[in-house]
């Protein structure tokens, strides 16, 4: 298994800001993974953030505005920039452990753009 | 392209089995997930098939047929914890990247 410390758990911002989440894992993993969920729906794969290389995002999503970082095999963080209220939603950060154990995540973080 | 489908909403009596289902047409196949989702929180792994056949565990057991792109989870002896939302997810060949169905909101009865 796999414990993700996700913060913040939820923000409220102006629009025009920007917000970067963070994702800490107890234990080394290749690829993190980051989705969206906006109320109500499933998960959307933003982007897949690996360590030592750019991030490969999802059609759809940029990353101009959703810079990630992945400085070591533990850690994460996903920036969503210049916010517009479209932007509210639960953002959520998962590794993956393989079949047997699936996929673990974080509490999510629920932004509200305002 | 990839679709994935499943019932947005199923009620079912508290003590009773449901069934629900997914059907899928991806790009590539290597497993099909469910998970578990209750509101507010973040989805928890239930369930895991890659090949055809029945997976059962415990309350919870899970069906694939890759042929069909049919996959369907099955509820036992229903209880009112079990009101959540269930997630159908297809893991694409080549990595680990995954595509998550809408979800099905059951809602348990008493």
């Amino acid at each position: 298994s796999a414990v993700i410390s996700q913060k913040p758990s939820r923000d409220i911002c102006q629009r025009g800001t920007s917000l970067t989440i963070q994702c800490q894992v107890d234990s080394q993993v290749t690829m993190m993974f980051w989705y969206r969920q906006q109320p109500g729906q499933s998960l959307t794969l933003i982007a897949t953030a690996n360590q030592g290389s750019e991030a490969t995002y999802e059609s759809g999503f940029v990353i101009d505005k959703f810079p990630i970082s992945r400085p070591n095999l533990t850690f994460s963080t996903l920036t969503v920039s210049n916010m517009s209220p479209e932007d509210s939603s639960i953002y959520l950060c998962s590794v993956d452990l393989g079949p047997k154990d699936g996929a673990f995540f974080g509490q999510g973080t629920r932004l509200t753009v305002v | 392209g990839q679709n994935i489908d499943q019932p947005t909403e199923m009620t079912a009596t508290e003590g009773a089995i449901v069934q629900i289902n997914c059907t899928y047409q991806t790009s590539g196949f290597n497993g099909l997930f469910w998970y578990q989702q209750h509101a507010g929180e973040a989805p928890t792994f239930l369930s895991y098939n890659v090949l055809d056949g029945l997976e059962e565990k415990g309350r919870f057991s899970s069906f694939l047929s890759r042929s069909k792109g049919y996959s369907y989870l099955l509820l036992k002896e229903l209880q009112m914890k079990d009101s959540a939302s269930y997630l159908c997810a297809v893991r694409e060949t080549g990595g680990f990247k995954t595509i998550f169905g809408a979800g099905t909101r059951l809602f348990v009865k008493a």
